[in-house]
Order: C-alpha cells, then sequence, then structure tokens
C-alpha cells in the first residue's frame, strides 16, 4: 500500500533551517510527483510546492521562494523539504504529499502524517 | 496567483441533510478543482477531483460540479463521519487553496 513516512517534530530557532524528510513506498517513485503543503495553527492549507521525481524539476510558491529547496533521492525513495531563514510564521505542520501525476498541477491522492516545525526563541 | 474564496467558511447542519459548499475562483481554472476533507489532527483526503470525478473509496453521497471559476461540493445524507473541515484546491496553475468551510453538527 501506498505510505508517506515524514520524519520527526522539530523546533527550532529564528534565522535557523529545517530540512523535513518524506519516506515513500509502496508505489513506483519516480511516476508520481511530490507537494508539500504546510498548515499553521488553526489555520487553512498553504501550497509550498511541487517536485518532479523524475528529473528533479521544481514550483515554488512566490511567497516562499528564495528561502525553499525540495529535493529527492530516487535510490531511496525520499524527498526534502528545506526551509532556510526561519521566522516565526513559520510554525506550522508540514505535510508531504503524492500527486496523481508528474505534471505538478495534479491532485494529491496520498498525504504523510505530517511534521510539525516550532520556530521559537 | 489565483486565489480560491469558499462559503460558508462555517456551516451548521444534521444528520442525514444536504450541504452545499461552493468555491470561486478568482479566475478562470478550467475543471481543475478538487476537494479535500481534513479531520482535526489528520492528513487531508482527497474526495473529488476535477470537479467531478470521485475519489475512490469514497462515498457517492459526495459530489462535485461546476466550471470555469464556480465550484460547489454537494453532501447529500450527512453522516456523523462526514463532520469536518473540506477545502477547494485549483491545480489549473501554481495550486492554491481555499480558506476552508468547517461542518459542524447542529
Amino acid at each position: 500500500q501506498v505510505q508517506l513516512v515524514q520524519s520527526g517534530p522539530e523546533v527550532t530557532k529564528p534565522g535557523a533551517s529545517v530540512k523535513v524528510s518524506c519516506k515513500a513506498s509502496g508505489y513506483t517513485f519516480i511516476n508520481y510527483g511530490i507537494s508539500w503543503v504546510r498548515q499553521a495553527p488553526g489555520q487553512g492549507l498553504e501550497w509550498m510546492g511541487w517536485i518532479s521525481t523524475y528529473n528533479g524539476n521544481t514550483n515554488y510558491a512566490q511567497k516562499i521562494q528564495g528561502r525553499v529547496t525540495m529535493t529527492t533521492d530516487t535510490s531511496t525513495t525520499t524527498a526534502y523539504m528545506e526551509l532556510r531563514s526561519l521566522r516565526s510564521d513559520d510554525t506550522a505542520v508540514y505535510y508531504c504529499a503524492r500527486d496523481e501525476g508528474d505534471s505538478g498541477y495534479d491532485p494529491n491522492d496520498y498525504w504523510g502524517q505530517g511534521t510539525l516545525v516550532t520556530v521559537s526563541s | 496567483d489565483i486565489q480560491m474564496t469558499q462559503s460558508p467558511s462555517s456551516l451548521s447542519a444534521s444528520v442525514e441533510d444536504t450541504v452545499t459548499i461552493t468555491c470561486r475562483a478568482s479566475q478562470y481554472v478550467g475543471a481543475y478543482v478538487n476537494w479535500y476533507q481534513q479531520k482535526p489532527g489528520k492528513a487531508p483526503n482527497l474526495l473529488i477531483y476535477a470537479t467531478s470525478a470521485l475519489q475512490s473509496g469514497v462515498p457517492s453521497r459526495f459530489s462535485g460540479s461546476g466550471s470555469a471559476t464556480d465550484f460547489t461540493l454537494t453532501i447529500s445524507s450527512l453522516q456523523p463521519e462526514d463532520f469536518a473541515t473540506y477545502y477547494c484546491q485549483q491545480t489549473y496553475t501554481s495550486p492554491s487553496f481555499g480558506q476552508g468551510t468547517r461542518l459542524e453538527i447542529k
């Protein structure tokens, strides 16, 4: 069965960086893109970006462009999201999600369990 | 960026009621609208994709319709497990979500 298992919670300070991992299993990794979505406490869903697992192409949300890098390791079927220069308003649950295709414009049919990132001095 | 505006923001209903949630896009999005259900502390779950296609395993009481800029999610004969928050999403351009509609038990 398809599974996306994310790394554990992180507590970090303003100005630092965080890297969240997402281990995929149960399907052919390079056939489906991976999107990242975050949710601040009590707030809605915010799309952060997408990476093609086939060729590494990326598309990032304008709001975080320049602070985010998404990568994949096809040998371990793991996707990564690194966010730099963290601010308090980056505190959120970060989700990885499988895209139904690899165009960057597909619905998200499987989701990780979420990783809480807390930014606090 | 395309803005997705859902209404209402919250909604109270009873078991076996039929409810409709609407989503308006700030510009044309074709049929590239998806709907998700999210329960507290859980990841979202895909219900409807491409405006009206039912995701595998989703009960048929969920349905979607619309085109261009106006879309609806209808839940017929509400069940206790349907009380949750619902989000629309456009994937016509760089994806974006609506702000969510919280469906509560009356």
